[in-house]
C-alpha cells in the first residue's frame, strides 16, 4: 500500500546550524509534495510545494528537494532559530485532490 | 472570514453520546476535507466536499461518522455513539486549488 514515513525521533539542531528533515514514500510515484509546520495546538500551514520534475525549490530560509530515484524529499531550513521549532509534516499526492501525510518530525532548535 | 474557523476548540464528552463538530471555511473556497489526528500519526482523511458534487466518504471508519455541509459553506462532523477511540484532534480544511490547504486550530475532542 501507499506509505509515506517521516523520521518520528525529534531532531535537535544547534541555533544557525542547517536542520535537514527526511520524508520517504514507497510503492507509488506521487506528482507532488508538500510540506507544511505544524506548532502545539495549532492546524497545519502550507510551506512548500515541489512537483516531481522538480528538483529543487527555495523559500527565504527553505529549501526542499525532490529525488524520484531515492523516493525521497529532504527539507532544509538554513541558519535555523529558536522560531523555528515545530513540527514538521511532509504530504504527497494520492489522488487529484487527495493527500497521504507523514506523521511528522518534531524540530527542536536550542540557542 | 480570514481564516479557517473551527468550534468548538475542545470537547469533553461521555461515551456513547453523540457530538457535533462545525467547521466555517475561508470564504469562496470550494474544496473542503476533513481529517483525524492522533498522537503521533499522520493526517487521517476521513471526507471531501467539491462544490455541488458529492462528498468523498471513502475515509469515514464507521457508519457513526457523518458529515454534511450546507450551502457550500459551513460544514459540521457529526459523530453518534462515541466512543474512547474516536478521541483526537478533528482538522477542517478548505482550499481553492487542491495543491494548499488551509487548516483551522481543530478541535481536540475527549470521549470518556
Amino acid at each position: 500500500s501507499q506509505k509515506i514515513e517521516q523520521n518520528s525521533e525529534a531532531l535537535n539542531i544547534q541555533e544557525g546550524k542547517t536542520a535537514t528533515l527526511t520524508c520517504n514514500y514507497t510503492n507509488y510515484s506521487p506528482a507532488y509534495l508538500q510540506w507544511y509546520r505544524q506548532d502545539p495546538g495549532r492546524g497545519p500551514v502550507f510551506l512548500l510545494l515541489i512537483r516531481e520534475n522538480e528538483k529543487e525549490k527555495r523559500k527565504e530560509r527553505l529549501k526542499v528537494t525532490f529525488d524520484t530515484t531515492l523516493k525521497q524529499s529532504l527539507f532544509h531550513i538554513t541558519a535555523s532559530q529558536p522560531a523555528d521549532s515545530a513540527t514538521y509534516l511532509c504530504a504527497s499526492q494520492k489522488s487529484n485532490y487527495q493527500l497521504i501525510w507523514g506523521a511528522g518530525t518534531k524540530l527542536i532548535i536550542k540557542p | 472570514g480570514a481564516g479557517v474557523s473551527q468550534s468548538p476548540s475542545n470537547k469533553v464528552t461521555e461515551k456513547g453520546k453523540d457530538v457535533e463538530l462545525r467547521c466555517d471555511p475561508i470564504s469562496g473556497h470550494t474544496a473542503l476535507y476533513w481529517y483525524r489526528q492522533s498522537l503521533g500519526q499522520g493526517l487521517e482523511f476521513l471526507i471531501y466536499f467539491q462544490g455541488n458534487s458529492a462528498p468523498d466518504k471513502s475515509g469515514l471508519p464507521s457508519d457513526r461518522f457523518s458529515a454534511e455541509r450546507t450551502g457550500g459553506s459551513v460544514s459540521t462532523l457529526t459523530i453518534q455513539r462515541t466512543q474512547q477511540e474516536d478521541s483526537a484532534v478533528y482538522l477542517c480544511a478548505s482550499s481553492q486549488t487542491p495543491t494548499e490547504a488551509f487548516f483551522g486550530q481543530g478541535t481536540r475532542l475527549t470521549v470518556v
